[in-house]
This record gives C-alpha cells, structure tokens and sequence, in this order.
C-alpha cells in the first residue's frame, strides 16, 4: 500500500477550529479500526494524541478530536493554541503492515 | 519513568550493514511490542517494523522486507534492528517506540513512548 493521503499544509488563527484528513482505501483506514494521528514539533519525536480513530491517550487535551466517514479519518483541532503548530501524520493497520500518511504542517496564524 | 534510548546510527557505505540498539528502561519490557520507525531528512514518517513481546511475531514494511532484521533480548531490555544491503534512500533517522497497549496487536502504529532517534547515513 501507498502511504495514506493528507494534505501537505493546514491554518487557523488562535481559538478556531481546523480539520485534517486522511485518506486510505478499504484496506486500511476503512477497514480496521486501529487509526493513529501523531503530533510532531520540529526536531522532536512523534507523541501519540489519538489512537483507534476516537481514543486520546492521558494527557491529551480534549481540543483534539478523531472520526472516521468511509475511507477518510479526520483529526479536528479545537480552540487552537500557538504550541499546535507541528506536523500531524495519520497511520493505520493495513494488513500485515502500518502505514503513515505523508504528513500535514499546521500553522497557527 | 519511561525511557528509550536509540544508539548505533553512523556513515556506512551502500550495501553495508550495521545494527541499531534502543535501550529501555520504566516499563515491564516484555510485555509489549516495540516498533521502529524512520524519517528521511525533511520527509515524512516511515513504518519499518514490529515486534512482540516475547520476539516470537514480528512484521516489516515492503521497502526493507528480505534486509532488515528486527530482534529482542528481553533479558537486557534491549530492542536491534539490523540493517544489511543498505541503500541511499534507508538514510534516515530510526525512533524505536514502545506500543501503547500489553495486549499484541500486531502492526497497528499505536506507540506511546518514543526515543529521540538515531541517525543512519547511507552514502559513499
């Protein structure tokens, strides 16, 4: 498989709202339930902030949100603050095998 | 405290080899799977591989299927990833991560806890 389908960049002014997709097939992000997204700060390591398309691990503030429509898992961003400025990536059970999306870089405004 | 730290990066030639380590520490080792993951300079993440907790299953992306080899010692808490046949485009920097849950799920890019990474150049 491919990696799955985000779009390269996302912005919102601080308090609003933004919304990234992913985008797979049948065979992963619509078929399982097991949808990741990451958040990565220039230099750092990924931190896990959504897992199995809704769950938030502890400590995951609830302004980050995940669903699913078909083939396309969606993150959501609320009341957006200076430190969500990063890179988000979506994975997902495809398989035999994981796969990232490419990537979106999101800037606050 | 959970910690992993990942050594064993340098410059190698193409079709060279040479092991990573990531060393744990905070956690109950064998109980859960590890995973390797690598970023190409200013690219993207790249799922390589799996393992379980006891090293009995194990699973690999396409690109490094045949090369890599991801391996356990549960005694030292220590997770290896060898890479043989190396290639250009394997330089990246490789994260060991821990997975989320105890419970083995296979390949389901769901890790908690990451290391600061390794840096593998690939060049002659």
């Amino acid at each position: 498989q491919s990696a799955l389908t985000q779009p390269p960049a996302a912005s919102g002014s601080p308090g609003q709202s933004v919304t990234i997709s992913c985008t797979g097939t049948s065979s992963d992000v619509g078929g399982y339930d097991y949808v990741s997204w990451y958040q990565q700060h220039p230099g750092k390591a990924p931190k896990l902030i959504i897992y199995e398309i809704t769950k938030r691990p502890s400590g995951v503030p609830d302004r980050f949100s995940g669903s699913r429509s078909g083939n396309t898992a969606s993150l959501t961003v609320s009341g957006l603050q200076a430190v969500d400025e990063a890179d988000y990536y979506c994975s997902s059970y495809a398989g035999s095998k994981a796969i990232f999306g490419g990537g979106t870089r999101l800037t606050v405004l | 405290e959970v910690q992993l730290l990942e050594s064993g990066g340098r410059l190698v030639q193409p079709g060279g080899s040479l092991r990573l380590s990531c060393a744990a520490s905070g956690f109950t080792f064998s109980n859960y799977g590890m995973t390797w993951v690598r970023q190409a300079p200013g690219k993207g993440l790249e799922w390589v591989s799996v393992i379980s907790g006891s090293g009995g299953s194990f699973y690999y992306a396409d690109s490094v299927k045949g090369r890599f080899t991801i391996s356990r010692d549960n005694s030292n808490n220590t997770l290896y990833l060898q890479l043989n046949r190396l290639r250009a485009e394997d330089t990246a920097v490789y994260f060991c991560a821990k997975d989320l849950e105890e419970q083995w799920l296979g390949p389901v890019a769901m890790e908690d806890y990451w290391g600061q990474g390794t840096l593998v150049t690939v060049s002659s």
